[in-house]
């Protein structure tokens, strides 16, 4: 129950197109979900988060769609650049400890 | 302030050995915790501390490990007598109660 299930493991995306990773929880006590970037040897940095509250957030190009109902969230990358190429984590956490699950991670690759 | 930082960034050491890592949070930030990454995969949680309290523990950390944050500001990871299994990427975040957390770059941990 603690899981959360991120898909696909790899993506390759042509420059200027969109990408977009999907997340399922099982947890409805998770009500916090952030998406993390990192790049090799490096820490991840937070792009973006959500709570249920909404279905839609936007920053920039990124955007998290979430879907309550289905327990599963996604994060959009419009107009992906060679730059955008990392691997991608979501992760969820319950009130107050905000300790995160996290995915599995996709690695993500734009293609110039 | 420019993050979380830690210290050090890269250790190799022999099985058998005792390792200690150090974590400087974000200086407002009261919550710090230790995640554990290794190849592949994403960050697994270990221990958090709400200012200097150590408020939960995975069960991933055996007796072997231990996590200190005196006085609430930095904290120091410990591993006793080091395994080759214990190699991995050691990651610290700090956040307020409430909001995102923020990585910092992580020490690999190379047992050999």
């Amino acid at each position: 129950q603690q899981q959360v299930k991120q898909s696909p493991q790899s993506l390759i995306v042509q420059k200027g197109g969109i990408s977009i990773i999907n997340c399922a929880y099982e947890n409805t006590a998770f009500d916090y979900f952030p998406w993390y970037q990192q790049f090799p040897g490096k820490g991840p940095a937070l792009l973006i988060a959500i709570r249920p509250d909404v279905s839609e957030k936007k920053e920039g190009r990124f955007t998290i769609s979430f879907n309550k109902s289905a327990k599963q969230f996604s994060l959009h990358i419009m107009d992906s650049q060679p730059g955008d190429s990392a691997t991608y984590f979501c992760a969820a956490s319950g009130q107050g400890a905000q300790k995160l699950v996290f995915g599995q991670g996709t690695r993500l690759t734009i293609n110039p | 302030d420019t993050g979380v930082s830690q210290d050090p960034r890269h250790k190799i050491t022999k099985r058998g050995q005792n390792v200690t890592f150090r974590c400087d949070p974000i200086s407002e930030h009261n919550r710090l915790y230790w995640y554990r990454q290794t190849l592949g995969q994403g960050p697994e949680f270990l221990t958090y501390f709400q200012n200097e309290a150590q408020l939960e523990k995975s069960r991933l950390l055996s007796d072997r490990f231990s996590a200190e944050r005196p006085k609430g500001s930095f904290s120091t990871l410990e591993i006793q007598r080091t395994e080759q299994g214990d190699s991995a990427m050691y990651l610290c975040a700090s956040s307020l109660t409430t909001g995102g957390a923020f990585f910092g770059q992580g020490t690999r941990l190379t047992v050999v």
